[in-house]
């Protein structure tokens, strides 16, 4: 089963404005929450992760906000712009050999 | 430094053929790891190697084999492919397998059986 759920599955905002992409997990073991960023043809990029000891974590346009007590984290993306219509994926790990869960995506379009 | 490569791009195979979809990476990541992405479904693990010589099952490792003889590449080996197998596969390595190190993905397989 899905051990990281995402939501919406896709979503379109205008130039400028907040993207917002949730994820919610069960298993409390999860230790480590990266996004990651995909654009049609390419691999997965990492774009910001996030540890369970703090609740916030901001890289320029792009913030994680977690809440550890909900087994919640959510993406947000300020002043959204046309180059960040892509696919983006919450994951998270819990173990010491890398591997990922990951969520099932949301696709995101932002208009001129 | 081309990070991580994946031949083919692209490969039409019948049902009951046989391939191997190759994965090389020149980073000297120990870790690597092979994903399949479906639509709406988000990227499940089939196999990952710690290291040349060590392999281990993921979440979907039916009908999928991997060996890893040199720490540069980590080829998968499709047996007797099946529709359900019909996928974009992705390989990734990343350099101790600790939590935030960061993984990178190659482009990506993109495989149809038909």
């Amino acid at each position: 089963q899905q051990q990281v759920k995402q939501s919406p599955q896709s979503l379109i905002v205008q130039k400028g404005g907040i993207s917002i992409i949730n994820c919610a997990y069960e298993n409390t073991a999860f230790d480590y929450f990266p996004w990651y960023q995909q654009f049609p043809g390419k691999g997965p990029a990492l774009l910001i992760a996030i540890r369970p000891d703090v609740s916030e974590k901001k890289e320029g346009r792009f913030t994680i906000s977690f809440n550890k007590s909900a087994k919640q984290f959510s993406l947000h993306i300020m002043d959204s712009q046309p180059g960040d219509s892509a696919t983006y994926f919450c994951a998270a790990s819990l173990d010491s050999w890398g591997k990922l869960q990951f969520g099932a995506g949301t696709q995101v379009v932002v208009t001129p | 430094n081309a990070g991580v490569t994946q031949t083919p791009k692209f490969r039409i195979l019948k049902i009951g053929q046989s391939m191997t979809l190759q994965c090389t990476q020149d980073m000297n990541h120990n870790y690597m790891y092979w994903y399949r992405q479906d639509p709406g479904m988000g990227l499940k693990l089939i196999y990952y190697s710690v290291g040349a010589g060590i392999t281990d099952k993921g979440e979907v490792p039916n009908g999928y084999n991997v060996s890893r003889s040199t720490t540069e590449d980590f080829p998968l080996r499709l047996e007797l492919a099946a529709p359900s197998q019909t996928s974009v596969y992705f390989c990734a390595s990343t350099g101790t397998g600790s939590r935030g190190d960061t993984q990178y993905f190659g482009p990506g397989t993109r495989l149809t059986v038909l």
